[in-house]
């Protein structure tokens, strides 16, 4: 049973380009959550994306986009990329239970290393 | 103020010894507690979930939640080089929190 995948592993552009990130979900799974993991630090949620919806969204600008597509895959989208754009994008998949039996348990890729120059 | 905090570390201890780590919080609001672990270049896995406070043992691994003191701990016994890892606590609100919170994650090293 395969995980959550997530492509390109690594990328590297330069300031102002846009960059599109992928993810699958694990089998089962119908949320999909992107955060963003700098250097030493633990993951800072952007958004999440339930029935192609964007959920709930993290303190990141407008320039961080995403999309869910109806087989549950997500895009995340950044726009205008600066320096400190610079991190590990980690998608997590998790399958709601309604909010009634626990909280989303995520199941998280290997993620997406970004380097911005 | 993080609404979650954690030592970064790093922490190096002898293989076979007890290790404690440690995260504060500010949100009473949050519910669900889980420890993460992490390897190099990899993502986080689930190692822990408890709900509320109290304790929850799985193995060599013991969680514990204070919530009177907004305090949380995962133990680890016997521990073994292949626990090298970064452990990220994470915690959640109760029904509508969809977005979980993490520490900065704890660097461990277990020498052999």
């Amino acid at each position: 049973d395969a995980g959550v995948t997530q492509s390109p592993t690594h990328l590297i552009k330069t300031r102002g380009q846009q960059v599109t990130l992928r993810c699958s979900p694990k089998s089962g799974h119908d949320t999909v959550s992107w955060y963003q993991q700098a250097l030493g630090q633990g993951p800072q949620f952007i958004f999440q994306y339930y029935e192609e919806e964007e959920r709930q969204r993290g303190n990141f600008p407008d320039r961080f986009s995403g999309h869910q597509f109806p087989n549950y895959s997500s895009e995340l989208n950044v726009n205008a990329l600066l320096l400190g754009d610079s991190a590990l994008y980690l998608c997590a998949s998790s399958r709601w239970t309604g909010g009634l039996s626990g909280a989303n348990v995520l199941t998280f890729g290997a993620g997406s290393r970004l380097t911005v120059l | 103020q993080k609404e979650v905090e954690q030592d970064p570390g790093p922490l190096s201890v002898p293989e076979g010894a007890i290790v404690s780590l440690n995260c504060t919080y500010s949100n009473s609001a949050f519910q669900y507690f889980m420890w993460y672990r992490q390897y190099s270049r990899k993502g986080p896995e689930l190692l822990m979930y408890t709900y509320s406070s109290g304790n929850k043992e799985d193995g060599r691994f013991t969680a514990q939640v204070d919530k009177s003191s907004k305090y949380i701990s995962l133990f680890i016994r016997d521990s073994q080089p292949s626990d090298s890892a970064t452990y990220l606590c994470a915690m959640t609100e109760d029904t509508g929190g969809f977005k979980t919170i993490f520490g900065a994650g704890t660097r461990l090293f277990v020498k052999a």
